[in-house]
This record gives C-alpha cells, structure tokens and sequence, in this order.
C-alpha cells in the first residue's frame, strides 16, 4: 500500500496562506490523492482531491508535483474554522487495494487570531 | 449535513455483548465504508462494500462482519465486543466510481465497559 509523510503540526495566523505538504513517493500512476480535514468529534471532511494536475475548489487549492511523489495542500487565508487534523490519502486504483483510503496521523493545523 | 445517517450516535454496552451499527449512504451512492477510530490507532480503514458486494477489506476484525443491503443501507456488526473495542465507528459513503470523494457520517460512539 502506499504511504504517506506530513508533518506531525503546523501553526498559521488567521488571514494568512498556510501551506500543508505530503510526501508519497510510492503512489501509482492511476492512484488519486485525496485530502481531508477533522475536527474534534466530527467525521473527516472531504477538501480536494486531484491525480495529475493542480486542483482549486472553494475550499483549498491542491498542487501535485510533476513527479507525483508529492503535494500541497493550499489554504489560501486561513480562518479559525480552518484548525483541523489535514489528512493526506492516496486513493488506491489498482487490484485488490482498489478503494482502500487509509489515514495516516495526519497534520494537526493550528490557526493563531 | 453530509447526507450520510449513521445510528445510534451513542452506544453503551458491556464486555460479550453484540451490537449493530447502521449507515445509511447518500441518496444515489452505491459504495459505503467503514472506519473505526479509537485515541491510540487513529481512523482505520475497515471495509467497503459497492452495490451489495464487498470491494475491500482492511483491518476488520474476525468479530465483526459487515452487509450491505439491496436498499444500500449497510450494517455493521461487532460481536463478543472487549473494552479495547470502544471507539467512534464512521461511515462513509461515494458513488462508487474511479477515485471519487468520500462523504462521511457523524460516526457511533461506542463505549464498551
């Protein structure tokens, strides 16, 4: 299965960019990355998702490198309902792994007024 | 509002028993998952079921068994239950298709004693 790498936490000030990033270097070329947020109590939230190029929605940006090895999650001013655990998922196609999201730790965002 | 109805929010029960957890996807989604998230393991990936076949099984134990049923509800049943297994149960639920997102439910509690 592929694996994914973000860093434990990161801390951003309200109104400002915040930049999350995920390694995963083992994905296959059909596998989708999938990016969600939590927050306490609550079920993950889908944000964005995308397979080769960059992504917007109004929720975040997404920017896959051309590699595919990583990604940034882009949220473009930040806002105190932004402070969530950020999951970066790869979205497995192949075989028998077909469909299985796996959450890694994830990124605890902190965001300062 | 996701769409996805997960019930009950709340479940208490003691050590042997068995329980019932029930999902009801989005009107129209034929793939559901489940999710089981506890403090220490984090949100792990359980089973996943499209249009009343299972698709992908992860880390579900030999004591739990899932069903999806002609109507897309699906089911999820813990048996011979141990404290280890109290955690928050989500369900998810995507129209099936390739590497489309996730709508998640508000989950069960389930507290064992």
């Amino acid at each position: 299965d592929a694996k994914t790498t973000q860093p434990n936490s990161m801390e951003s000030n309200e109104e400002e960019p915040v930049h999350l990033p995920c390694n995963h270097s083992t994905i296959s070329g059909t596998d989708y990355i999938h990016w969600y947020r939590q927050l306490p109590s609550q079920g993950p939230e889908y944000v964005i998702h995308g397979l080769t190029s960059n992504v917007n929605n109004r929720m975040a940006s997404l920017a896959i490198a051309e590699d595919r090895k990583s990604s940034t999650l882009i949220l473009h001013r930040a806002t105190l309902r932004d402070a969530a655990v950020y999951y970066c998922i790869p979205f497995l196609t192949g075989g028998t792994s077909y469909g299985k999201l796996t959450f890694g730790q994830g990124t605890i965002l902190t965001v300062h007024p | 509002d996701s769409g996805v109805t997960q019930t009950p929010k709340h479940l208490i029960t003691a050590t042997g028993q068995r329980v019932t957890l029930r999902c009801s996807p989005r009107s129209g989604d034929l793939s559901v998952y489940w999710y089981q998230q506890s403090l220490d393991q984090g949100l792990q990936f359980l089973i996943q079921y499209y249009n009343g076949e299972e698709r992908a099984k992860g880390n579900i134990l030999e004591r739990f068994s899932a069903q999806q049923f002609p109507d897309l509800h699906s089911e999820l049943n813990l048996s011979s239950l141990e404290l280890g297994d109290s955690a928050l149960y989500f369900c998810a639920s995507t129209p099936g298709g390739w590497g489309e997102k996730l709508f998640f439910g508000s989950g069960t509690q389930l507290s064992v004693l």
